[in-house]
């Protein structure tokens, strides 16, 4: 169990500019999902996948914003035409089961800072 | 709908004190509920969860009791420690989907 492992840790862009981020989750794991996390909040719901499929986006996940999760296995976040407001740390987490057996383990994020 | 509310920080504490971290939930059936943990630079570990009411999770000294009466999830440790500094974040789960509170942040001077 290496856990769940992300890239890049930081990113620093240009308004305007697209980014993505991968995301490799715990091998036995079937959900992934990716969070923003901004300074002094908690995680913030983006989307979800189970195995490949895009079960859940949430309404801040604007147009700008795309996920993938091919095969079931690693997941990409991309930021198309990235603004000031973008900048967040985005997680990754993985899991399995359901209930209070679904336990969320989380990566150490990716730091994205737009200029 | 679901959401989970807890005390806003920043805590400061001396070693050795005891610490209680204030969460409540709101929920539209019986979630499980989980305390994670946040050092800096890293990302969020689960410290304790508990699946129904009246469970008592516990991990390295700090416990929560679901009460579902109160629908409450309080942190407590009877002697904090330095490393004991972070940010907690309380969080309920319900189906497939997690809400998380702001967090509290937690500061032990020695």
């Amino acid at each position: 169990d290496t856990g769940v492992s992300q890239n890049p840790r930081h990113k620093i862009t240009k308004r305007g500019q697209n980014v993505t981020f991968r995301c490799d989750p715990i091998s036995e794991h079937n959900r992934l999902y990716w969070y923003r996390q901004t300074l002094g909040q908690g995680p913030e719901f983006l989307t979800y996948f189970q195995n490949e499929a895009q079960l859940e986006k949430s309404r801040l996940l604007s147009d700008r914003f795309s996920a993938e999760r091919p095969k079931g296995s690693f997941s990409t976040l991309e930021i198309q035409r990235t603004e000031q407001g973008d900048s967040a740390m985005y997680l990754c987490a993985s899991g399995r089961g359901s209930g209070g057996a679904n336990v969320l383990t989380f990566g150490a994020g990716s730091r994205l800072t737009v200029l | 709908g679901n959401s989970v509310t807890q005390m806003e920080g920043p805590v400061t504490l001396s070693e050795e004190a005891f610490l209680t971290i204030n969460c409540t939930y709101t929920a539209t059936g019986y979630p499980s509920l989980f305390w994670y943990v946040q050092y800096p630079g890293e990302g969020l570990q689960l410290l304790l969860k508990a699946t129904k009411a009246d469970d008592k999770g516990s991990n390295k000294g700090f416990e929560a009791t679901y009460r579902k009466e109160t629908t409450s999830f309080h942190l407590e440790k009877g002697s904090v420690q330095v490393s004991d500094s972070a940010v907690y974040f309380c969080a309920l789960s319900w189906g497939n989907q997690f809400y998380f509170g702001t967090g509290t942040s937690l500061t032990v001077i020695p």
